[in-house]
C-alpha cells in the first residue's frame, strides 16, 4: 500500500519556540494533505487541508497564523508551530489523498509527538 | 455538521470472544465509512473500508457492516486475540471526494488471555 512518513516521530521543545513537521507521500503525488491532532482519549480532529501550490483551508478554531501549513510540492506538505506553547502538545498525524485510479482514499502518516515544556 | 459516536468507549472481553463494535453518524449523506485500528502512542491502520454503496466489507476475522440510512456500522470482530487491543475508530468521509475524515471518539478494546 501507499506510504506517508512523517518527521519527527517525536520532539520535545521549550516555550515560545517553533517546530516543524514534514509529511510526506512516498510513492504517489498527493493532490491534498490533511493534518489532524490528537489530544490524549480524544479523537482525531481535523486542523487544516491543504492542497498542492495553495493556501491551506482552517478549520474553525485553528489559528493559521500559529499553525504554518506549507505543501510546495505533490510529494511534501509541511506544518510548522510556530511559539509553541504547553497547550499544543499533542499527536498531529497528516494524511494524504490523491484522486488518482484506485487510490481514492486517505493514507496515513505514523504520527509526530509533539511535547512542549 | 456530521457528528460520529462510538460504543462503547472502552470493553473487556476474554480472549476468543466474538465482539461487536458500533459507529453512528448523524448525517447519511457520506461518501465512504473506514474503520481503524491505533495502538497507543501510534498511528492508524486502516482495516476496512466500506464505499456508500456497499453493505458490508470482510478482512479475515473482521467484518464491517454499513447501513447508511439509519446512520449505523458495526465492526464485528470473530475469535478475539490478545493482539487485537486496541482503540478502533470509526470515520467517515462526506459526499465530496478529497474530504477530510471526520472521526468518533473511538473503542478501547482490551483481549484478556
Amino acid at each position: 500500500g501507499a506510504v506517508v512518513s512523517q518527521h519527527p516521530s517525536r520532539v520535545i521543545c521549550k516555550s515560545g519556540t517553533s517546530v516543524k513537521i514534514e509529511c510526506r507521500s512516498l510513492d504517489f503525488q498527493a493532490t491534498t494533505m490533511f493534518w489532524y491532532r490528537q489530544f490524549p482519549k480524544q479523537s482525531l480532529m481535523l486542523m487544516a487541508t491543504s492542497n498542492e501550490g495553495s493556501k491551506a483551508t482552517y478549520e474553525q478554531g485553528v489559528e493559521k497564523d500559529k499553525f504554518l501549513i506549507n505543501h510546495a510540492s505533490l510529494t511534501l506538505s509541511t506544518l510548522t508551530v510556530t511559539s509553541a506553547h504547553p497547550e499544543d502538545s499533542s499527536f498531529y498525524i497528516c494524511s494524504a489523498w490523491t484522486s488518482g485510479g484506485a487510490r481514492d482514499t486517505q493514507y496515513f502518516g505514523p504520527g509526530t509527538r509533539l511535547t512542549v515544556l | 455538521k456530521q457528528e460520529v459516536t462510538q460504543i462503547p468507549a472502552a470493553l473487556s472481553v476474554p480472549e476468543g470472544e466474538n465482539l461487536v463494535l458500533n459507529c453512528s453518524f448523524t448525517d447519511s449523506a457520506i461518501y465512504n465509512l473506514q474503520w481503524f485500528r491505533q495502538d497507543p502512542g501510534k498511528g492508524l491502520t486502516s482495516l476496512l473500508l466500506i464505499q456508500s454503496s456497499q453493505r458490508e466489507q470482510t478482512s479475515g476475522r473482521l467484518n464491517a457492516s454499513l447501513d447508511k440510512s439509519s446512520g449505523r456500522s458495526t465492526l464485528y470482530i470473530a475469535a478475539s486475540q490478545p493482539g487485537d487491543s486496541a482503540t478502533y475508530l470509526c470515520a467517515v468521509r462526506l459526499s465530496q471526494a478529497g474530504t477530510a475524515l471526520i472521526f468518533g471518539k473511538g473503542t478501547t478494546l482490551s483481549v484478556s488471555s
